[in-house]
This record gives C-alpha cells, sequence and structure tokens, in this order.
C-alpha cells in the first residue's frame, strides 16, 4: 500500500520569504499523480498543484512551485513570495494511475504553515 | 455557484442517534468520495462511487452506509452514531480519476 509522509507538523516564514514544505512517498508503482493541497481555516480543501510522475518537469502555478525528485520519491511544494493568505495546513496526497479501487487520495499528516508579518 | 456542496455544515447530535450528510456536485463528474478527517487532521477516504456503483469500500463499520441516487449526489447515512465518529467529512468528486474536487465539508459533533 503506498504511504505519504510529511515530516515537518509545522513550519513559519516571514512575508515575502520563500519556504519549502517536504514530502516522501512509497510506491512501487511508475506512473502515479502526486498533489498538494491547502486547507484554510475555512476548512475547505483547495487543489494547490498536481504532477504527474511520467512529467520530468516540475509543475508550477504561479508562486508555487515543485520540486518531483522520482527516484528519491520526494515531491516538495515552494512558495515564493509567501503572503499571508498562504497560511493554512498543507496536505501532499498520491493517487495511483489505476482506476477503479486505486483512485482514491492517499494523504500525509500535513504541514501547517505560519505566515509571519 | 458551488461546485461541490454539502448539507449540512454542522452537525451536533447525541450518541445513538442516526444522521445523514448530503453531498451534491454540479461539475458533471462521474465519480464521488466521502473522506474523513479526524481530530488530528488526518485525511482517509470512506468511500467512492462511479457512476453510481460503489468502487471504493474501506474498513469503514457497517454504521455507515453511503447512497449515490444519480450521478450528482452522494449521501452518507450513519445510525447508532458513536463519541469517536466526530469528525470532519469531506465529500468530494472527479471526472473519472482525475482531479478531486472537494465540498466545504461537514463537522459532526456526537455527544
Amino acid at each position: 500500500a503506498q504511504t505519504v509522509t510529511q515530516s515537518q507538523p509545522e513550519m513559519s516564514v516571514q512575508e515575502a520569504e520563500t519556504v519549502t514544505l517536504s514530502c516522501t512517498y512509497d510506491t512501487s508503482e511508475s506512473d502515479y499523480y502526486l498533489f498538494w493541497y491547502k486547507q484554510p481555516p475555512s476548512r475547505q480543501m483547495i487543489l494547490v498543484i498536481r504532477q504527474e510522475a511520467y512529467k520530468q518537469q516540475n509543475a508550477t502555478e504561479n508562486r508555487f512551485s515543485v520540486n518531483f525528485q522520482k527516484a528519491a520519491k520526494s515531491f516538495s511544494l515552494k512558495i515564493s513570495d509567501s503572503q499571508l493568505g498562504d497560511a493554512a495546513m498543507y496536505f501532499c496526497a498520491y493517487r495511483s494511475h489505476r482506476l477503479g479501487g486505486a483512485q482514491k487520495l492517499v494523504f500525509g499528516q500535513g504541514t501547517r504553515l505560519t505566515i509571519n508579518p | 455557484d458551488t461546485a461541490v456542496s454539502q448539507t449540512p455544515k454542522y452537525l451536533v447530535t447525541q450518541m445513538g442517534n442516526d444522521k445523514s450528510i448530503k453531498c451534491e456536485q454540479n461539475l458533471g463528474h462521474d465519480t464521488m468520495y466521502w473522506y474523513k478527517q479526524d481530530s488530528k487532521k488526518f485525511l482517509k477516504i470512506m468511500f467512492s462511487y462511479n457512476n453510481k456503483e460503489l468502487i471504493i469500500n474501506e474498513t469503514v463499520p457497517n454504521r455507515f452506509s453511503p447512497k449515490s441516487p444519480d450521478k450528482a449526489h452522494l449521501n452518507l447515512h450513519i445510525n447508532s452514531l458513536e463519541l469517536g465518529d466526530s469528525a470532519v467529512y469531506f465529500c468530494a468528486s472527479s471526472p473519472g480519476g482525475e482531479t478531486q474536487y472537494f465540498g466545504p465539508g461537514t463537522r459532526l459533533l456526537v455527544l
């Protein structure tokens, strides 16, 4: 079974600085998807960024980018120019490329990010 | 318009009661899910339906029963509620196996 590990329960960063959140995963599959979701105090789960394992190029979405290291099974999230609105819990998630019962998201434990003004 | 909606947003009830949470998506997606987020914020899949057919049923007590009357709706019924059922329940949907979009969550508190 796949597992996802976020080793940083909490992180903090100064506004406008850059922060990197870590995520590692364990799988025997070669094709899969990885996601970062953000959960602000409103509780809503918001998709931040997504990466397909077969793509070597790291995904980027505005100030958010990932460092995907397939061999190392590592998927970190970099937030540039941090803003107060980035304060939230961040969850790393894995999904198999196979359909049916394998398409559930497997989540990490989450990292609480605090932005200091 | 809300893409994935859940009702109610908050639910406070006594142990032993039966309650339902409703989920609706207007995205035209084929697949819907229920996830549970416990007090430590850990998220775990409970069920998934694809075109009204159950495709994922994790190790969830029989007291939990999902029902999908049509592709746009996936409801969760919980019998004989227990203290340990207190959590936030999220509904999500996806087009086939693609990215999942979440509802706002339902916070359930069992007293």
